[in-house]
């Protein structure tokens, strides 16, 4: 398996413009996590899914940010409006159960402007 | 939610020691996972181990649930071990600590 897939691993964006960040899981993982890591926060989770479906959004941090999994190999993170605050590492992970060892992408490096 | 404490914070190392990580939770955690962050920002998970003792070659972790910590130990550390080691731990999402950070010197 190749692992997580995350895409792009870097976005440069001006403040108020629109960010998706995407994901794809490895095969068979019923679960996907999405964190965020800041020299600030140090590492958030932010969401997480179990077969498509969103679990616990509590760490999402507002209404600005949203997350879909259409389908079991695909998931996205999306910003709108962007912030300069949002400048951080996106990571995606995946894993067969949440007591499970998870999985990391390499993550996306978002840097709003 | 869960308060997780690691220390040290940073660590440095000359090549070839042995050292000991701890984690400390404020309260019991379902499940406990320690991760390497290397110094490129990949990262990697090492153990799951909500309780008892688990080894991978140089590496070893060991979580004692009813005291609520978990220390990993590294032996015979090399240069390709530096980065930053988190701890994490849930009572349902996943909470990580701040890291200790480990350099370790040819």
């Amino acid at each position: 398996d190749a692992g997580v897939i995350q895409s792009p691993r870097h976005e440069v964006t001006e403040m108020g413009q629109e960010v998706t960040l995407r994901c794809k899981p490895i095969s068979g993982h019923d679960y996907l996590f999405w964190y965020r890591q800041t020299m600030m926060r140090g590492l958030e989770l932010l969401i997480y899914f179990n077969n498509n479906v969103p679990i616990d959004d509590s760490g999402m941090p507002e209404d600005r940010f949203s997350a879909k999994m259409p389908n079991a190999s695909f998931s996205t993170l999306k910003i709108q409006p962007s912030e300069p605050r949002d400048s951080a590492v996106y990571f995606c992970a995946s894993s067969a159960g949440t007591t499970d060892t998870q999985y990391f992408g390499p993550g996306t490096r978002l840097t709003v402007l | 939610g869960i308060q997780v404490e690691q220390s040290p914070p940073d660590l440095i190392l000359q090549e070839g020691a042995n050292s000991t990580l701890r984690c400390n939770f404020s309260d019991s955690v379902n499940n406990l996972q320690w991760f390497h962050q290397n110094p490129w920002g990949q990262l990697i998970n090492l153990f799951y181990i909500p309780s008892g003792t688990k080894q991978n070659g140089r590496l070893s972790a060991t979580t004692v649930a009813t005291e609520r910590y978990s220390l990993l130990y590294i032996s015979s550390s090399q240069t390709t071990d530096s980065g930053v080691y988190f701890c994490g731990g849930s009572q349902g999402n996943l909470i990580f600590g701040k890291g200790t950070k480990l350099s370790v010197k040819p």
